[in-house]
């Protein structure tokens, strides 16, 4: 069965630290991770995908299949950056691309 | 382009009433889910489709109808609100075959009473 695990409810950090939003994940076949973020009263938003490499605002996440992770890291946290994230799993099998949500961090960024 | 709009946005229901929640999306898309957000739970899937004509169930699905006449629309029926169903509802769709990650509608806030 698929699982992603967010063990952080709530994290806060001050402006200017480092943050890391932990994820672990159990897939039997190869996942496709992303992260999601809602803002304060918004829609949640795509800020990365595994397969895309990329830097969203600062925030990069490094799949490592050893370790069953995809954690989300900042090195200079902003006050801005004070959110919901959600981590997630894409199943690519039984047909058909159904997202699995972790339990989501609160981040809190304290100026 | 609207992306993937949802109403209502808010919603009071009585134990056993019955209402339909809407979700349009005018990207194309073929797959689309309703997921509910609880707090400490993270999003759960109720229900999800993958084109018109053809709907599966997600984690959590009783209580819950949906269909998939056309492409575009995809609503989801509380067929007897019970108070376990006070949630936000987010809808949510995706190009077929593509990682592109779901695109999401601003949500529904439901409160059974």
């Amino acid at each position: 069965a698929q699982r992603v695990t967010q063990p952080e409810k709530l994290l806060s950090v001050f402006k200017g630290a480092p943050v890391e939003l932990k994820c672990n994940y159990s897939y039997s076949g190869s996942p496709e991770l992303f992260w999601y973020v809602q803002y304060s009263r918004q829609r949640l938003q795509l800020l990365l995908r595994h397969i895309s490499r990329e830097s969203i605002k600062g925030f990069t996440a490094d799949l490592n299949k050893g370790e069953t992770s995809f954690h989300l890291k900042k090195p200079f946290a902003q006050e801005e950056d004070s959110a919901m994230y959600y981590c997630a799993l894409s199943n690519l099998g039984q047909g058909a691309q159904k997202l699995v949500f972790g339990q989501g961090t609160r981040l809190t960024i304290n100026p | 382009n609207a992306g993937v709009t949802q109403t209502p946005k808010f919603q009071v229901l009585k134990t056993g009433q019955s209402m339909t929640l809407q979700c349009a999306q005018d990207m194309n898309h073929e797959y689309m889910s309703w997921y509910r957000q609880d707090p400490g739970m993270g999003l759960r899937l109720i229900h999800y489709s993958v084109g018109a004509g053809i709907t599966d169930q997600g984690e959590v699905p009783n209580g819950y109808n949906v269909s998939r006449s056309t492409t575009e629309d995809f609503p989801l029926r509380l067929l007897s609100a019970a108070p376990s169903q006070t949630s936000v509802y987010f809808c949510a769709s995706n190009p077929t075959g593509r990682s592109y990650g779901y695109t999401f509608g601003s949500g529904t806030r439901l409160t059974v009473v």
